[in-house]
């Protein structure tokens, strides 16, 4: 079975502060998709990224990058200078890739608040 | 703008009443989905589908029921034999290649 594994529940830093939330998951499939979501207080989820699981480089996006290594079942997010609308829930997930239907399991999130 | 747009965006419902939410897309997605979400816990999924007429449960659909009788329609019931209703409920969409999710901004329903 997937699982996706977000141990830090909750994070707190100062602004312009560099912070990585963690994200481990588990899964039988070779190929598969991992995710990371924001979810601001209004509740709707806003895709951030999606990876392969065949392409292990590494991406930035502005203040934004992700790490993945297959070798730890890992793909941590990097946010770098942290600002006071980055505060949100954040979710890691994990889908097969498949034809068809792709279901998502997501972690617990990690609550993220940055404090001017 | 295409999106998902999900109502009502509050909903309180009696004990033993069944409530449907409301789950419509433009964007011309095939595949729809139902999470639920609980206070600080991820999402799980209740119900998905592929195509009109066609879905299948998720991980927790016990208490709930669905219907795809519209591509843009994806509406989600909650019965009376669903024990413990009050969460925060989240549709999605995709298409049907891999591609990212869109999701709707949830309905909060909570059972008075």
């Amino acid at each position: 079975a997937q699982k996706v594994t977000q141990a830090q529940t909750e994070i707190s830093v100062v602004e312009k502060e560099d912070v990585t939330l963690d994200c481990v998951y588990e899964t039988r499939d070779t190929t598969y998709y991992l995710f990371w979501y924001k979810q601001p207080p209004s509740g709707e989820l806003v895709f951030l990224i999606r990876r392969n699981s065949f392409d292990e480089q590494n991406e930035i996006s502005g203040r934004y990058s992700w790490n993945f290594q297959k070798s730890t079942s890992s793909f941590n997010f990097t946010i770098t200078a942290s600002q006071v609308v980055d505060s949100a829930v954040y979710f890691c997930a994990l889908s097969e890739a498949r034809e068809g239907a792709q279901k998502l399991v997501f972690g617990q999130g990690t609550r993220l608040t940055i404090n001017p | 703008d295409g999106g998902i747009t999900q109502s009502p965006k509050y909903l309180f419902r009696k004990e033993g009443q069944n409530v449907t939410l409301s789950c419509e897309q433009n964007l011309n997605h095939d595949a729809m989905y139902w999470y639920r979400q609980d206070p600080g816990q991820g999402l799980r999924l209740i119900y998905y589908s592929q195509i009109v007429n066609d879905f299948q449960k998720g991980d927790i659909a016990e208490g709930y029921s669905v219907s795809r009788e519209k591509k843009e329609s994806f509406p989600l019931t909650v019965t009376s034999a669903q024990k413990n209703p009050t969460a925060f409920y989240l549709c999605a969409s995709n298409r049907l290649t891999g591609h990212g999710y869109t999701f709707g901004s949830g309905t909060r329903l909570t059972v008075v």
